[in-house]
């Protein structure tokens, strides 16, 4: 069974710096996705950012971007310019290529809490 | 505008009252999810189904019912909720393409079983 660790329950981070979320995973498939999901105090589920396991480059999308490094099973997001916005809950999930049966779910981390100083 | 709406949002209620929490999309995905998260747990997958008429156990089923028996809605049922049940619910959906099946997920139902 996979499995999804983010060991740092919080973290910290002054506006306008950079910041990078932890996660790792294990599993012994070699095609699927990670996918890095915000949650505002709102409670929405948002996602961030996918990484698909077969592609090399990392993913980005504007002001987040990755680490995907596939042979150490780790998947980090960075935030890069910090805004009061991004204070949230993130979750790191990882899901097989498959898409069937029990192999369509999302396994999610526990989870961190990101705050931002002004 | 695309969503899944969930409903109730907030419910307080009382061990063994019979409650169902209603999920709808409205994008024609064939895939739907049920999650519950808890603190120090992220998020679990309760049930899902891949189609009309087709459902299956997640990681967490026990004392929870669904069906699927039109495209849009799938309902969660509690049939005799217990306080273990207390929790923050989610559904899902996705459409049925190896290339876009990434969840929308609902606003979320908050439980509270006294």
């Amino acid at each position: 069974a996979q499995t999804v660790t983010q060991s740092q329950p919080e973290m910290s981070v002054q506006e306008a710096e950079t910041v990078t979320l932890s996660c790792t995973y294990d599993t012994s498939e070699s095609d699927y996705y990670l996918f890095w999901y915000k949650q505002p105090p709102s409670r929405q589920m948002i996602l961030v950012i996918r990484q698909e396991a077969y592609k090399q480059q990392n993913a980005t999308e504007n002001r987040f971007s990755v680490n995907f490094q596939k042979a150490a099973k780790s998947f980090s997001l960075k935030i890069s310019d910090s805004q009061l916005g991004d204070a949230a809950m993130y979750f790191c999930a990882y899901r097989s290529a498959l898409f069937t049966g029990a192999n369509s779910k999302l396994t999610f981390g526990k989870g961190i809490t990101l705050s931002v100083r002004p | 505008e695309a969503q899944v709406t969930q409903n109730p949002r907030y419910l307080i209620t009382v061990t063994g009252k019979k409650l169902t929490v209603t999920c709808s999309q409205n994008m024609n995905h064939e895939y739907m999810s049920w999650y519950r998260q808890d603190p120090g747990l992220g998020l679990r997958q309760i049930y899902y189904s891949m189609n009309v008429e087709v459902t299956d156990k997640g990681d967490v089923p026990e004392g929870y019912k669904v069906s699927r028996k039109e495209k849009r809605n799938f309902p969660l049922i509690l049939e005799s909720p217990s306080p273990n049940q207390t929790s923050l619910y989610f559904c899902a959906s996705c459409p049925w393409d190896p290339g876009a099946n990434v969840l929308t997920f609902g606003a979320g139902s908050r439980l509270t079983v006294l």
